[in-house]
């Protein structure tokens, strides 16, 4: 059974970086086949999609975050991390690490972790 | 960028059916998928390609997908099936993951 755990800071100032570190037991995050991926959901709100990156170091990003957002992986210590700079009380929300798999050429979640609420505030 | 409609909110007996959409250009010539999420708790899928299920997801749980709709079925509805339902699709020519706006699914 896949597990995935963020962490990192739950308030960060404005104008900083938020960084977030989601840990994957259960399986290898060097597999194949699998986006490992960032995704946000503001309070009280719809789901946001961050990006991804692939098993094989490739990423993707939702294009109105891409100029803040890069998300990289430690194989060594099955991680994957994101980093969102220059944040704004926008950028407010519950972060989820996620596993997403590939069906029918498609794209979808199936493990996601429990999230991490981030607070950007002064 | 590629657009999913979701009614806010629908609403259901329990024991009745449930049928939650998505609305998208040519939404069937793609696959739709879909979640659940409780209050406090992350997402779950329930349905994935259009009709599969998960495994541990009920069978009471269904898809469908055609034209410019996708429908999540939930059959025999009871008080836990209440949560928020969020559809999903991948859209390789722009935003590639795209999720619907949500409902709310309420069991009276």
């Amino acid at each position: 059974q896949v597990q995935l755990q963020e962490s990192g800071p739950g308030l960060v100032k404005p104008s900083q970086t938020l960084s977030l570190t989601c840990t994957v037991s259960g399986g290898s995050i060097s597999s194949g086949g699998y986006y490992w991926s960032w995704i946000r959901q503001h309070p009280g709100k719809g789901l946001e999609w961050i990006g991804y990156i692939y098993y094989s170091g490739s990423t993707y990003y939702n294009p109105s975050l891409k100029s803040r957002v890069t998300i990289s992986v430690d194989t060594s210590k099955n991680q994957f991390s994101l980093k969102l700079s220059s944040v704004t009380a926008a950028d407010t929300a519950v972060y989820y690490c996620a596993r997403g798999a590939s069906g029918s050429g498609s794209y979808y979640v199936d493990y996601w972790g429990q999230g991490t609420l981030v607070t950007v505030s002064s | 960028s590629y657009v999913l409609t979701q009614p806010p909110s629908v609403s259901v007996a329990p024991g009745q059916t449930a049928r939650i959409t998505c609305g998208g250009n040519n939404i069937g010539s793609k696959s739709v998928h879909w979640y659940q999420q409780k209050p406090g708790q992350a997402p779950v899928l329930v349905v994935y390609d259009d009709s599969d299920r998960p495994s541990g997801i009920p069978e009471r749980f269904s898809g469908s997908n055609s034209g410019n709709t996708a429908t999540l079925t939930i059959s025999r509805v009871e008080a836990g099936d209440e949560a928020d339902y969020y559809c999903q699709v991948w859209d390789s020519s722009s935003d590639p993951v795209v999720f619907g706006g949500g409902t709310k699914l309420t069991v009276l």
